[in-house]
């Protein structure tokens, strides 16, 4: 089946600084999301993207799709101590009535 | 605008105990909804689907099973709860894309 892989597994940064996370498959996706999980709560979307090249923006955040449709980034820029959480993300394959799969998430921990 | 209700929010139950958590949307017809079970913090494992009313696929052969009685109500059930179904679970509905999630119901089998 389709897999996303997300590594590390937990990233430590040093507040005001920026991160980058990625997002990588062997096969092909239709539409990437990105999630971020606070403890003790679901995942919420922060961004999701449909076509291949796309760049968005969601105030510090910015995520893109990548032009093989196998990758995509999640950037954070200027890191602020509620950035912490999981981040995770997700993405739909091609075909009818795709799936959702999701990667095993990044927890983010921010230092002040 | 569609919200999804998740309840209850935590639930300690002891071994051997049944189980039934409810998940409900409102906003949207005839959604397709999930269960997720996330353990330790990490990812998510998709436990069952529908597409419909009665609709119900599951994707692990698992403790437990899943009803949809109603257009927007997921059910998760189980008649004999064991260690290994605590956890972390989740409903979700999903767009044409994207998913959506409750706030999620920690359980812990004692």
């Amino acid at each position: 089946g389709q897999q996303l892989n997300q590594s590390p597994q937990s990233m430590f940064i040093q507040e005001g600084e920026d991160v980058s996370m990625n997002c990588t498959s062997s096969s092909i996706f239709n539409t990437w999301l990105w999630y971020k999980q606070d403890p003790g709560e679901g995942p919420v979307l922060l961004i999701a993207l449909y076509k291949a090249g796309e760049l968005t923006s969601n105030g510090r955040l910015t995520a893109q799709f990548g032009i093989t449709r196998k990758d995509s980034f999640l950037n954070i820029s200027a890191s602020i101590p509620s950035d912490v959480g999981i981040y995770f993300c997700a993405g739909t394959g091609t075909g009818a009535n795709s799936k959702l799969t999701f990667g095993k998430g990044i927890t983010l921990s921010v230092r002040p | 605008s569609q919200t999804i209700h998740q309840w209850p929010a935590t639930l300690v139950q002891p071994v051997g105990s049944p189980l039934s958590l409810e998940c409900t949307v409102e906003g949207t017809s005839n959604p397709n909804l999930y269960w997720y079970r996330q353990a330790a913090g990490r990812g998510l494992q998709l436990l069952f689907y529908s597409v419909g009313i009665g609709q119900i696929s599951s994707e692990v052969p698992q403790n437990l099973s899943a009803s949809r009685p109603q257009d927007r109500q997921f059910i998760l059930s189980s008649k004999k709860l064991l260690l290994s179904d605590s956890g972390f679970y989740l409903c979700a509905w999903r767009g044409i894309a994207e998913a959506f999630f409750g706030q999620g119901t920690r359980l812990t089998v004692v």
